[in-house]
């Protein structure tokens, strides 16, 4: 069982490039969501979603798109990186609340994002 | 919105003893849950434990345990007989459970945990 994998595990960009962080989970769950981890902040919610075709902003969107085609992909899409989004990216899902109000979520082991 | 504070940016503990994490939280809802998160060094999130809101029981689970005052909005972990595996950040984080943000977890700061051989 892969549970939430997420690639790549590093990443460097210059400021300006564009990629893609991939997530993928294999329990069926409806919620799955991007945080961003800063030092003495936590882990912040960029975007998440609650099923697909249906995505919803979280406390820290800009300069972030996500899309969702398929229950089991969550990509998230940086188009113009710059060094304010240098940080730690994790992927999570969960069952939707209706199901499991104490559903916790699983993460994705991370990706380090460097924007020079 | 709701706030999760976590006063205590580091802590240390000797092996085999006992410490206690603090949290506090900021809601003007009734029904919630609420979680501990270990990091380790491998980046890992790792749930410890969980406590609904409506529940007056603290939650337990082996070495690990909670003091949860839900009027003074405060959700402490204990970990008794502490070892060096549980070095690590520790998150505490909220989840409402009224429509519209009840998928979200709001994170404290987190609490880095040493341990002392």
């Amino acid at each position: 069982n892969a549970g939430v994998t997420q690639t790549p595990k590093f990443q460097v960009l210059k400021t300006g490039q564009s990629m893609t962080l991939q997530c993928a989970q294999d329990m069926n769950h409806e919620y799955m969501s991007w945080y961003r981890q800063d030092p003495g902040m936590g882990l912040r919610l960029i975007h998440y979603s609650v099923g697909a075709g249906i995505t919803d902003q979280g406390e820290v969107p800009n300069g972030y798109n996500v899309s969702r085609s398929t229950t089991e992909d969550f990509p998230l899409r940086l188009l113009s990186a710059a060094p304010s989004q240098t940080s730690v990216y994790f992927c999570a899902s969960s069952y939707s609340t209706w199901r499991s109000y104490n559903s916790p979520l699983h993460f994705g082991n991370g990706t380090r994002l460097t924007v020079t | 919105a709701q706030t999760v504070t976590q006063s205590q940016p580091e802590m240390s503990v000797q092996e085999a003893e006992t410490v206690t994490l603090s949290c506090t939280y900021d809601t003007s809802e009734s029904d919630y849950y609420l979680f501990w998160y270990k990091q380790p060094p491998s980046r890992q999130m790792i749930l410890v434990i969980r406590q609904e809101a409506y529940k007056q029981q603290n939650a337990t689970e082996n070495r690990f345990s909670v003091n949860f005052q839900k009027a003074a909005k405060s959700f402490s972990l204990k970990i008794s007989d502490s070892q060096l595996g549980d070095a690590a950040m520790y998150f505490c984080a909220y989840r409402a459970i009224s429509s519209g943000s009840a998928r979200q977890l709001t994170f404290g700061s987190g609490t880095q945990l040493t341990v002392l051989p």
